[in-house]
């Protein structure tokens, strides 16, 4: 079964904030939320992760609801060049094994 | 560093022939990985080693074998080519994960694209 639901597609325009949602209600104490992108079938890239405090680094902010059931990515200012297949994974940090789901296609737009 | 390189990068196959992917990582990383990523969907994990000389079974190991005889090189062995192994194959690998927190991203190599007709 899925850990993480995420919707299939999103477009968001050049310049703007990309706010990309990720579902994972049946979370463990001891799992992460990690997000790679997936360039046009280039090899996934590592972004993002977190336990429950949000998270920032230069490439996007994480942000975790209390309850850790759902979490945003946020792409504070989207390029063209982030166009790609964002994928939210939920693991323990131990064995670092990636379950990948189907992701978001995301389209940014000029 | 160049990373994760693999080889071929395109490669068409016979049903029931055999082949091997080739994997190097110049990171001196403990862990490797061996994923597939079919048209449309998320990878899979195939096999995977946490270090020299050990290897684990993935998520859909049937049809493939693996060997880690250095710390740098993690071979795909496909024994009897199907058109199910159609496919593009991700090599990815990580340093030791030390404990609760801490996380080692994997760095993954740019793929193989293999047919079997």
């Amino acid at each position: 079964d899925a850990k993480t639901t995420q919707p299939t597609s999103m477009d968001c325009a050049e310049g703007r904030a990309a706010n990309l949602p990720c579902n994972h209600s049946t979370i463990s104490g001891n799992e992460y939320v990690y997000w790679y992108r997936q360039i046009h079938s280039q090899g996934p890239q590592y972004i993002i992760h977190g336990l429950k405090n949000n998270e920032t680094n230069e490439m996007a902010s994480l942000i975790i609801t209390e309850d850790r059931k759902s979490s945003t990515l946020i792409l504070p200012h989207a390029t063209l060049r982030d166009t790609a297949v964002y994928y939210c994974i939920v693991e323990k940090a131990a064995g670092n094994k990636l379950t990948f789901g189907g992701g978001t296609r995301v389209l940014v737009k000029p | 560093n160049a990373g994760v390189t693999q080889t071929p990068k395109f490669r068409i196959l016979k049903i029931g022939q055999s082949m091997t992917l080739q994997c190097t990582q110049d990171m001196n990383h403990n862990y490797m990985y061996w994923y597939r990523q079919d048209p449309g969907m998320g990878l899979k994990l195939i096999y995977y080693s946490v270090g020299a000389g050990i290897t684990d079974k993935g998520e859909v190991p049937n049809g493939y074998n693996v060997s880690r005889s250095t710390t740098e090189d993690f071979p795909l062995r496909l024994e009897l080519a199907a058109p199910s192994q159609t496919s593009v194959y991700f090599c990815a690998s990580s340093s030791f994960s030390t404990g609760r927190g801490t996380y080692n991203e994997q760095f993954f190599g740019p793929g193989t694209r293999l047919t079997v007709l």
